[in-house]
Order: structure tokens, then sequence, then C-alpha cells
């Protein structure tokens, strides 16, 4: 059983950056896509991007292009969503999935990290 | 980005009725279409992948059908711990795409 664990909880003010960790544990790192989606107060969940643990490549949604940013460590298991230049727009729970049978097909979720941006 | 909509968005039945979801999306998105339930403080959890597919270990009373533009979802015997928000995701384009959510509480 694949398990994700991620980092806690965060605040930051407007413009600054925020980075998230991703922790997977069941020996299944490799071989997969890690997936971010976040999800607003309210609002539906929005994919912002991957990354392919096994050669590092990395795609992005258009509307995140520029903030964010999608690293692995493979000796570690562990992935990581940056995101910059935050806005009170930001506010959300951000989620990492790793993908099941199919890479865009979100297997397996982490418990979620609440981020708040306030000034 | 290809839009989903799903109806309703929320609903109440009753302990063992059937409940029926629809998503339905802006564009032929062939069978490329997972559905997810999301109880209340949790993560997302898959049920239901490319369209029609059971995931492993998810009860048999959830389903899935459909294909291009229409899906639909079924609980077939409402249970007290299928309180939670469903939602479908397209993936036959990027970026992959959530629906609204349906809120499915118990009468």
């Amino acid at each position: 059983q694949v398990q994700l664990v991620q980092s806690g909880a965060e605040v930051r003010k407007p413009g600054a950056s925020v980075k998230v960790s991703c922790t997977a544990s069941g020996n299944t790192f490799n071989n997969h896509g890690i997936h971010w989606v976040r999800q607003a107060p309210g609002q539906r969940l929005e994919w912002m991007g991957c990354i392919s643990v096994d050669n590092g490549k990395t795609k992005y949604s258009q509307k995140f292009q520029g903030r964010v940013t999608i690293n692995r460590d493979t000796s570690a298991s562990r992935a990581y969503m940056d995101l910059s230049s935050l806005r009170s727009e930001d506010t959300a729970v951000y989620y990492c999935a790793i993908s099941g049978r199919y890479f865009w097909v979100f297997g397996y979720w982490g418990q979620g990290t609440p981020v708040t941006v306030s000034s | 980005d290809i839009q989903m909509t799903q109806s309703p968005s929320s609903l109440s039945a009753s302990v063992g009725d059937r409940v029926t979801i629809t998503c339905q999306a802006t564009q032929d998105i062939s069978n490329y279409l997972n559905w997810y339930q999301q109880q209340p403080g949790k993560a997302p959890k898959l049920l239901i992948y490319d369209a029609s597919n059971l995931e492993t270990g998810v009860p048999s009373r959830f389903s899935g059908s459909g294909s291009g533009t229409d899906f639909s979802f079924t609980i077939s015997s409402l249970q007290p711990e299928d309180i939670a928000t469903y939602y479908c995701q397209q993936y036959d384009n990027l970026p992959p795409t959530f629906g609204g959510g349906t809120k499915v509480e118990i009468k």
C-alpha cells in the first residue's frame, strides 16, 4: 500500500514563496508520476503540475507556469512543489498524488497541506 | 481547457437508495474519465478509472459508465460511510480538469 506524507501547514505573506514536500513509502516511488493538485476554499480540485519520477520531466498547468516548480529526490522518495509570488487567492489545501495504473489516474493522495496567504 | 460539469451539486438520499451523479465534458474525452470520493476533512480517493473500471478494493456498489461527453456514477445502495463529495476528472487533454463536485448527504 502506497502512503504519501506531506509537510505541515504553512502561513506566508503575499509575494513570498512556499515549498511543500511529499514523501512516499511502500517502495513505489520510482516508475510513477507525482502530481500536485490544490483545493481553494469552496472550489473544485485544480491540477497544478507533475513530475515523472524516473526521468525528472515536468509538466505544468499554464495557469501556474512561471510560478510553480516541481522536483524530486529519488534517494529520499520525496517530491517538492515550490509556489512563488504568492497572493491571497493561493490560499488552499495542496495535495500530492501518485499516479496509479496510468500516469493521469491519481491512485493515492497525500493528506494535504494547508497554505494560508495573508498579510 | 475541457470543462467538466457535474449534476446535481448536492443531493440527499436515504440509506439503501440508488444514487446517480452525472458528469458532462465540453468535448469528446473518449473514456478518459475518473471518479474520486472525498470524505469530509480527508484527501480524495480514487473509486473508478477509465469511466467504468472499479479500483481494487472499492466496494461493488459503486459503478461508472459512459463515453464521449456524457458519464454517470452510481451508488447502488447508499451507505452511511458514503457521505462525501464526489468528483469526476478528465485526462484526455491537458490540463486534467475536475468537475465541481457532488455532495452526497443522508436524508
